[in-house]
């Protein structure tokens, strides 16, 4: 599976949207951009993945670069409860069911 | 749907007793994992299981972790003996389907403590 890189953490105000970057740039042609979040003391939750078109539903927005090599993952309207762990996550095929976790990035949401 | 459920919640234990954490994953999905989560080493995977079998165990530390999932509805990891350094938090997951196009929906968790 290609690495991902994140920034480790980052700050968003309350009611603006969060953007959160991730680099990927030895993505393959078949692997999926994932997007899973962790708030303190919880499971990962799923938000939401994309392979190469970009992608909504009711919690986030996926920004797939047309190259692949990037992708943004937009909270439109942070709020006080989406402080959490965010990872990006890129799988293929050859990972059949796998999901590799990184660092991940620290999004605190400040009031 | 109550999702998928682990028990217990908070394990406290001391070294060189067996420790047997569980799983129920949510109702029709075939694909099973655990996951360890630690401060120093994140969340790693252990082992997954497709249809009740296990497909890839290349993440069990070592002989004293072992996994079982004797039905589609139950799984155990069962750490015999334990040592202070598997104090972690246990995840587990499930998913439908196989292939990398299928989410998992994690647990609240097992938190470990070995004394």
């Amino acid at each position: 599976d290609a690495k991902t890189t994140q920034p480790p953490s980052m700050d968003c105000a309350e009611g603006r949207a969060a953007n959160l970057p991730c680099n990927h740039s030895t993505i393959s042609g078949n692997e999926y951009v994932y997007w899973y979040r962790q708030i303190h003391s919880q499971g990962p939750q799923y938000i939401i993945h994309g392979l190469k078109n970009n992608e909504t539903n009711e919690m986030a927005s996926l920004i797939i670069t047309e190259d692949r090599k990037s992708s943004t993952l937009i909270l439109p309207h942070a709020t006080l409860r989406d402080t959490a762990v965010y990872y990006c996550i890129v799988r293929g095929k050859a990972a059949g069911n796998k999901l590799t976790f990184g660092g991940g990035t620290r999004v605190l949401v400040k009031p | 749907d109550a999702g998928v459920i682990q028990s217990p919640r908070h394990e406290v234990t001391e070294m060189g007793q067996e420790v047997t954490l569980r799983c129920k994953p949510i109702s029709g999905h075939n694909s099973l994992f655990w996951y360890r989560q630690t401060m120093m080493r994140g969340l790693e995977l252990l082992i997954y299981f497709n249809n009740n079998v296990p497909i890839d165990d290349s993440g069990m530390p070592e002989d004293r972790f072992s996994a079982k999932m004797p039905n589609a509805s139950f799984s155990t990891l069962k750490i015999q003996p334990s040592e202070p350094r598997d104090s972690a938090v246990y995840f587990c997951a499930s998913s439908h389907g196989q292939g990398s196009d299928n989410e998992q929906f994690f647990g609240p968790g097992t938190r470990l403590t070995v004394l």
